[in-house]
């Protein structure tokens, strides 16, 4: 079982919504991520926070907002999204930023978002 | 890794045998390491294995384990006793040149026949 939880799990909004994505991760984690992955390919990185501070910002339009309340959560705003937004949207947390010293990425389940 | 390939987009292997899935990756780092995911269609990425430049010794997860070769620089994941439940997208990963974030091949889709 993970141990990043993400809910809701699906989420169907229309192109005037507000609704968020919610990450939950209780390993003491210090890095957290968001990354979006369309069918078929792999994810790509949207945002990277480390200890609570936004660190990567991978030239995300607007209308998606992230947020780090605190070390365990993660959420990700929405508003005015497009149809081509549907995707998998992953969370993913790790001890320290990933890089060179094996710092596992550990992801949640994922939230199947659908723009109507 | 500044990329990752992974030549496979898609593999059968028959139940109860073993299968191995390749990744090659190019780097100028001196220290660096791999990863492999699993994602089945439900979407959860799952974590299976990781190797670091300097593990002398290949990496061995239950099942999983890690054919590690630098001077060809690949890192191929070898399952053995292949199960339905093992198939799913596989995907290889290593960390960018700064170490912030993750490089992700573009996957290998695995079916396991019965």
């Amino acid at each position: 079982d993970t141990e990043v939880t993400q809910t809701p799990k699906h989420l169907v909004m229309g192109m005037t919504n507000k609704k968020s994505l919610k990450c939950e991760q209780h390993m003491g984690h210090r890095a957290m991520y968001w990354y979006k992955q369309k069918a078929k390919k792999p994810p790509e990185l949207m945002f990277v926070y480390s200890y609570e501070k936004l660190s990567i910002n991978e030239s995300v339009p607007s209308r998606f907002s992230p947020e780090c309340p605190n070390s365990s959560l993660l959420n990700l705003h929405l508003h005015a999204l497009q149809p081509e937004d549907s995707a998998l949207y992953l969370c993913a947390s790790s001890r320290g930023l990933t890089g060179k010293y094996g710092n596992t990425i550990y992801f949640g389940e994922g939230s199947w978002l659908t723009v109507v | 890794a500044q990329k990752i390939t992974q030549t496979q987009p898609g593999m059968f292997v028959q139940e109860k045998e073993a299968v191995t899935l390749d990744c090659t990756y190019d780097t100028s780092d001196q220290s660096y390491g791999l990863f492999w995911y699993k994602q089945p269609s439900s979407g959860e990425m799952i974590f299976l294995i990781y190797q670091g430049s300097y593990d002398e010794q290949n990496a061995t997860e239950g099942r999983y384990s890690l054919n590690f070769q630098k001077a060809r620089k690949s890192a191929n994941l070898v399952i053995s006793a292949s199960q339905l439940g093992d198939s799913a997208m596989y995907f290889c990963a290593g960390p960018n040149n700064a170490g912030n974030m993750l490089t992700f091949g573009g996957g290998t889709r695995l079916m396991v026949k019965p």
